[in-house]
């Protein structure tokens, strides 16, 4: 069984903070890591897709790295704003086929206060 | 472009009975993938289908079955219905071709209760 792992399950930040969540993945058959956003009754929207060891993507005010040797992905957030609020969750392409075949971490909940 | 739509949104069924779910992908997007969303298991891989063929498989089980049309457009079906099957089931599609990983663009999903 792949065990996509995110930390922390919830964080709440006042407006402004700066915030930072973890993605852990086991760093063997990776072939790309995904980062999406899904806010309250909405669909899931991507942020980023990062397939190469050392990756950095940037969105505006999010970014996110990506370390495939040691298994991880940092999403961060600078100056956070309450439309942040929003789950954040991070997606494995874990074999040579899988390009459609997400595996999803649990989610970071983050809940920005103004 | 229009987004991926799911038909119907709201489905109130009965244990026993069977469903089918529908799904319309972006105009040119060939992939698309089945997921379930359950609040103690998150979102969770039923299947992904391209070009009619079913490309990769989940661990459910064969209660759930799918299809996808030659526009591209998909059904999930789910047949002798539990109550365990109560979900949010979200479909995504992608221009994914061999060799590439691209994001997946989700529809709104549709929420199906089991009594």
């Amino acid at each position: 069984i792949l065990n996509v792992e995110q930390s922390p399950q919830s964080l709440h930040v006042q407006e402004g903070d700066s915030t930072n969540f973890t993605c852990s993945f086991p760093s063997s058959n990776f072939y790309a890591l995904h980062w999406y956003r899904w806010e309250t009754a909405k669909s899931p929207k991507a942020l980023f897709v990062m397939t190469l060891n050392g990756d950095e993507k940037k969105k505006g005010r999010i970014s996110a790295t990506l370390n495939t040797k040691e298994g991880y992905s940092y999403l961060y957030i600078k100056g956070s704003q309450p439309e942040d609020s929003a789950t954040y969750l991070c997606a494995l392409n874990a074999g040579g086929t899988s390009y459609g075949k997400l595996t999803f971490g649990q989610g970071t909940i983050l809940t920005v206060h103004p | 472009k229009a987004g991926v739509t799911q038909t119907p949104r709201y489905l109130i069924k009965t244990r026993g009975q069977q469903v089918t779910l529908s799904c319309s992908p972006i105009s040119g997007h060939r992939s698309v993938s089945w997921y379930q969303q359950t609040p103690g298991q998150g979102l969770q891989f039923l299947f992904e289908y391209f070009s009619e063929t079913q490309r990769n498989k989940g661990n459910f089980p064969g209660r759930f079955s799918g299809r996808q049309f030659s526009n591209s457009r998909s059904e999930m079906n789910v047949s002798t219905l539990e109550l365990g099957d109560s979900a949010l089931y979200l479909c995504a599609s992608s221009p994914t071709k061999a060799g590439v990983y691209n994001e997946q663009f989700f529809g709104p999903g549709t929420r199906l209760t089991v009594l």
